[in-house]
């Protein structure tokens, strides 16, 4: 799987929207972007993930250059409870055995009240 | 929440003992996978399991084992514990497609504690 970097931490606003950046130079074309979040002494959580195209859910956006080589993850209006280690994963889907999640230390994103 | 649900939720064992984790996966998964997340890391993949059988492995020692049951609960067992296997120990499910992909679910992790 591609090697992705992040910011170590950052912070945001209450009620602003959050952009998490992610740095994906290496990836390959049959590499998907995942995106996960841990909040303090909770299991990760499965946030979104996208190929080449922006994805949008009820919880966050995806924005994958057109070059693949970065995303950003867009919290739309966030919250305290966003407070979280995200990270960026990126990985091909397996036609054979599993080798697992490979997470990075991500970015501890702290929202200020 | 994510349906996903682990025993015990704390444990302390001694250097030497051995330990059983279980996992009970959200209903409609039939795969499940295990980490390993030390203090201030990231989880590390220890293995899954599809179809009662293991299906991938990460870095991790034989003495790192697991079962998976018919209705696709799992245990992880260790063996001869070592201090450095302090760690919360997470579990995972998936359908098994897309946990080939990368959409799991996680628990909320066991404490193990080895003194």
């Amino acid at each position: 799987d591609a090697k992705t970097t992040q910011p170590p931490s950052m912070d945001c606003a209450e009620g602003r929207a959050a952009n998490l950046p992610c740095n994906h130079s290496t990836i390959s074309g049959n590499e998907y972007v995942y995106w996960y979040r841990q909040i303090h002494s909770q299991g990760p959580q499965y946030i979104i993930h996208g190929l080449k195209n922006n994805e949008t859910n009820e919880m966050a956006s995806l924005i994958i250059t057109e070059d693949r080589k970065s995303s950003t993850l867009i919290l739309p209006h966030a919250t305290l409870r966003d407070t979280a280690v995200y990270y960026c994963i990126v990985r091909v889907h397996s036609g054979g055995g599993a080798d697992g999640l490979t997470f990075g230390k991500g970015t501890h994103l702290i929202i200020q009240p | 929440e994510t349906g996903v649900t682990q025993s015990p939720t704390h444990l302390i064992k001694t250097r030497g003992q051995q330990v059983t984790l279980r996992c009970s996966s959200q209903s409609g998964h039939n795969t499940v996978s295990w980490y390993q997340q030390a203090l201030g890391q990231g989880p590390q993949f220890i293995f899954q399991y599809y179809r009662e059988e293991e299906n991938g492995r990460g870095n991790f020692p034989p003495r790192f084992s697991g079962l998976q049951f018919p209705n696709y609960s799992s245990e992880l067992n260790v063996n001869a514990l070592e201090l450095d296997d302090s760690a919360l120990y997470l579990c995972a499910s998936s359908s098994f497609l897309a946990g080939l992909g990368g959409e799991q679910y996680f628990g909320p992790g066991t404490r193990l504690t080895v003194t």
